[in-house]
């Protein structure tokens, strides 16, 4: 049980291009959805954290403009990268909670912008 | 403001025994989870501390001291395929931060 699948797995596209990406948790409702962003050889920082049929609460220095971030039900958020840049190419990963249970992680996004 | 600190790298024999430790500063602190990430791949659940002492899940064991601020992950009977990297992570109200991880590498 607790299956968090993410998609795309992998995303290449050209700089100026908004790219969307999907966390669905597949048994169980995600009433908590996290958003992390990892760059090469680095730990996991997290961007924000979505509760469902509310806004999102971003990190310090973490631009709400350009990662906007739905989360309109209680299986799905998802992550757009507007308007992206060689320098948001990164691995991004959500996870995804019910109340009072552990974070289960999706199998992550890589974002590449040329 | 939070911290976790671990070593960067760790290299053991294959069927050695290996501990990672972290030390953590924290403003709110519910417990001490540990992940395992291969390259590539996205992080995976090893286990949880809240409470001080020892839990053991087959070859892996966790430990906690809430008073020292501090965990360690230990692994047993190494085997290659723990080469990954290893990230203790303070879980708050609300959220998950991650340590810097630490990349096992299990040598022959």
């Amino acid at each position: 049980g607790a299956v968090v699948s993410q998609h795309p797995s992998w995303v290449i596209c050209k700089s100026g291009t908004s790219v969307k990406i999907e966390c669905r948790s597949l048994d169980f409702q995600a009433t908590t959805m996290f958003w992390y962003r990892q760059f090469p050889k680095q730990s996991l920082m997290l961007m924000a954290t979505s509760n469902e049929g509310s806004k999102a609460t971003y990190e310090q220095g973490v631009e709400k403009d350009k990662f906007l971030i739905n989360h309109a039900s209680l299986t799905l958020s998802t992550l757009t990268v507007t308007s992206a840049h060689p320098e948001d190419s990164s691995f991004y990963i959500c996870s995804a909670r019910d109340k009072g249970e552990p974070q289960h992680f999706g199998d992550g996004t890589r974002l590449s912008i040329l | 403001g939070q911290s976790l600190e671990q070593p960067s790298e760790v290299t053991a024999v294959e069927g050695a025994i290996v501990q990672i430790n972290c030390t953590y500063q924290t403003s709110g602190f519910y417990g001490l989870s540990w992940y395992q990430q291969h390259d590539g791949g996205a992080p995976t659940f090893l286990s949880y501390n809240a409470l001080d002492g020892l839990e053991e899940t087959g070859r892996f064991s966790s430990f906690l001291s809430r008073s020292d601020s501090y965990g360690y992950l230990l692994l047993q009977e190494l085997q290659m395929k723990d080469s990954a990297s290893y990230f203790c992570a303070v879980t708050g109200a609300n959220n998950l931060f991650f340590g810097t991880g630490t990349r096992l590498t299990v040598i022959p």
